[in-house]
């Protein structure tokens, strides 16, 4: 079975408001975590990533956030909008860049 | 633009076919993986080659095999097609240095 799943499958967020996409994930030896976006009819697009050893990573609007205790992991965006609606995934590294994916979330921002 | 391509972009098949699926990655992508994506789930990785060979594989059947050539391209391929074989099959290059997958736009495949 998948070892990284998230909390939600849908998120509606009003325009300029802040989203918050949460995951978890059960493997505690895994190093290396990855945040997707993917639109319709397009493959996933690399957003932000965080390593291990790490508890928080910013990124333009983006920031990602890593709690190894509760093996959780959240992407928060700041003033969404329009374009950032999408199905939003979190990837696990297994090894060698071998990711395991959650089955995302589909993030809807109202105008 | 990741610099990864793939074709087709959408193709139907009937049961017990087999089918090619084709990835070009761009120059520095010395490892490519591919994944299965069906509707509303996340992708699940197929395999992964480096150097022209095989360097790991998820959980699929040996009727799911691959090829890397020396020029950044890849092949997927799948025999004996079944019904849950419809999905998106997408190709990943991955860049030497930083280890960050590339996604090309994926091969939406039907199988009926």
């Amino acid at each position: 079975g998948e070892s990284v799943g998230l909390h939600l499958p849908t998120l509606s967020v009003q325009e300029g408001d802040n989203s918050i996409i949460n995951c978890a994930y059960s493997n505690s030896a895994s190093d290396y975590f990855i945040w997707y976006k993917q639109e319709s009819g397009k493959g996933p697009q690399f957003i932000i990533d965080i390593r291990s050893n790490m508890d928080k990573r910013q990124g333009q609007r983006v920031t990602v956030l890593l709690n190894k205790t509760v093996k959780h992991l959240s992407l928060q965006i700041a003033a969404t909008q329009p374009g950032d609606s999408a199905v939003y995934f979190c990837a696990e590294n297994i090894n060698d860049y071998k990711l395991s994916f959650g089955a995302g979330t589909t993030v809807t921002v109202r105008a | 633009e990741t610099g990864v391509t793939q074709s087709p972009t959408h193709l139907i098949k009937t049961r017990g076919q087999q089918v090619t699926l084709r990835c070009s990655s761009q120059s520095g992508h010395n490892t490519v993986s591919w994944y299965q994506q069906a509707l509303g789930q996340g992708p699940q990785f197929i395999f992964q080659y480096y150097r022209e060979e095989e360097n790991g594989r998820g959980n699929f059947p040996p009727r799911f095999s691959g090829l890397q050539f020396p020029n950044y391209s890849s092949e997927l391929n799948v025999n004996a097609l079944e019904l849950d074989d419809s999905a998106l099959y997408l190709c990943a290059g991955q860049e030497a240095g930083t280890g960050e997958l590339f996604f090309g736009e994926g091969s939406r495949l039907t199988v009926l």
